[in-house]
């Protein structure tokens, strides 16, 4: 079946690292997308990982993808109160279907 | 450039109306995605276009719901004779359409049903 699982809440102070966490069902699952959502704001596409790449850094962001355990994970480096929001992790399953399958979000809380 | 669009933002009707949310979406993108978010939970997959091809209606809940696309451009979700658990945040994405380009989001609209 396809599934999505991720931690419901991290809080960080500012400056430190955040590591937001992800598991996932379908090992045949190609792109794995981390979206953010800030209040009243739509989905904001942070960064995806093609299932062939086992690492993929982009400025303060880096994804880990472990594919043999299905796990994910986001860290955001140096985080800032900015990055408060919720952030979701989505998997496209096998088939091409198109549609995104998401977890339930994990609310990254930063106190100054 | 414009990102999608979404209309109307927010939207309050009484049970048992007919209601239609518009989705207008990054220009050039061949396909489109609709989402359900409930509260507290991330969102859920209802139907997507190619074109105007609607290509997977697996995620529609019920027969009360539909969506179109026409001109393979501006899409229609349409919920009719509306229930209080039709209430949540409606969500519409685009993207390139070659498989697994990335989908863009709209900011939604919140639907609420007295």
């Amino acid at each position: 079946g396809e599934d999505v699982e991720q931690s419901l809440f991290l809080s960080v102070r500012e400056g430190d690292s955040s590591v937001i966490n992800c598991t996932y069902t379908d090992s045949s699952s190609t792109y794995l997308y981390w979206y953010k959502q800030e209040p009243g704001a739509g989905l904001q596409l942070l960064t995806y990982i093609f299932s062939n790449m086992d690492m993929k850094q982009d400025q303060r962001l880096t994804v880990l993808l472990n594919k043999k355990d299905k796990h994910l994970s986001l860290r955001i480096a140096d985080t800032q109160t900015g990055d408060s929001a919720i952030y979701f992790c989505a998997e496209t399953p096998s088939g091409n279907t198109g549609k995104l399958i998401f977890g339930q979000g994990t609310t990254l809380q930063v106190k100054p | 450039g414009a990102g999608v669009s979404q209309s109307p933002r927010y939207k309050v009707t009484k049970r048992g109306q007919d209601v239609a949310l518009r989705c207008d979406p990054i220009s050039g993108h061949v396909s489109l995605y609709w989402y359900r978010q409930a509260l507290g939970q991330g969102p859920e997959f209802l139907t997507y276009f190619n074109y105007e091809a609607q290509q997977d209606k697996s995620g529609l809940p019920n027969d009360r719901f539909s969506a179109e696309r026409p001109e393979g451009s501006i899409s229609t979700l349409t919920i009719q004779r509306t229930e209080q658990r039709d209430s949540a945040m409606y969500r519409c994405a685009s993207s390139l359409g070659q498989s697994n380009q990335p989908q863009h989001f709209g900011d939604g609209t919140r639907l609420s049903i007295l």
